[in-house]
């Protein structure tokens, strides 16, 4: 069965300090794996994409690896800011089949 | 570009009662999707659609239907609200960005069945 698991489920960290997701995938094969921050109240919005020959991606202070080996991934924020706090949802997908982790919701507090 | 909108942003449907949520994409994308997204919960597929013309279920189509006439819109309909029907409801819509197949959101449309 193809899934995907995030930890931790939630996280708070003071503003300033990085913090480091995991997401766990069984989907095989795959496309690609996506990190989307989501705004309370919002829609998801894509951070980083990767394909399964990528290691490691970066967009601003968000940094995404991935290890297909071991099927692992890990988005690590850099000095993080009031702003990040969210939830940030791990993608994993196989052609047009998008299967969603259930997210890590994150509070940064001042 | 507009990307991805919906319409309502928020509604309170009675027991019983039908409605339509509305998705618009104005990308050219094939590809559309209906998610629901309940509190806490991650996000749950109720049909997909490859093109015009052409849908499909997803993980939780009961109580749904959708249809696609045109490549922009993409209608979620509700025929008996019930309460296990309360959620948030997401649009998507998916091509290919930088050689890679993207997928892009809506606002949500919140919906309460009382």
């Amino acid at each position: 069965k193809n899934q995907v698991e995030q930890s931790p489920q939630s996280l708070i960290i003071l503003e300033g300090k990085n913090c480091t997701l995991q997401c766990n995938y069984t989907v095989s094969p795959f496309s690609n794996l996506r990190w989307y921050k989501q705004d309370t109240g919002r829609g998801p919005v894509s951070l980083t994409i990767m394909t399964f020959s990528e290691n490691t991606k970066s967009n601003g202070r968000y940094t995404a690896t991935l290890d297909a080996d071991t099927k692992q991934s890990s988005l690590h924020i850099t000095a993080s800011q009031l702003s990040d706090s969210a939830s940030y949802i791990c993608v994993v997908s196989e052609g047009n089949q998008f299967y969603f982790g259930t997210g890590t919701s994150l509070t940064v507090i001042p | 570009n507009a990307g991805v909108t919906q319409t309502p942003k928020f509604r309170i449907l009675k027991i019983g009662q039908s409605m339509t949520l509305q998705c618009t994409q104005d990308m050219n994308h094939n590809y559309m999707y209906w998610y629901r997204q309940d509190p806490g919960m991650g996000l749950k597929l109720i049909y997909y659609s490859v093109g015009a013309g052409i849908t499909d279920k997803g993980e939780v189509p009961n109580g749904y239907n959708v249809s696609r006439s045109t490549t922009e819109d993409f209608p979620l309909r509700l025929e008996l609200a019930a309460p296990s029907q309360t959620s948030v409801y997401f649009c998507a819509s998916s091509g290919l960005t930088g050689g890679q197949e993207t997928q892009y959101f809506g606002p949500g449309t919140r919906l309460l069945v009382l």
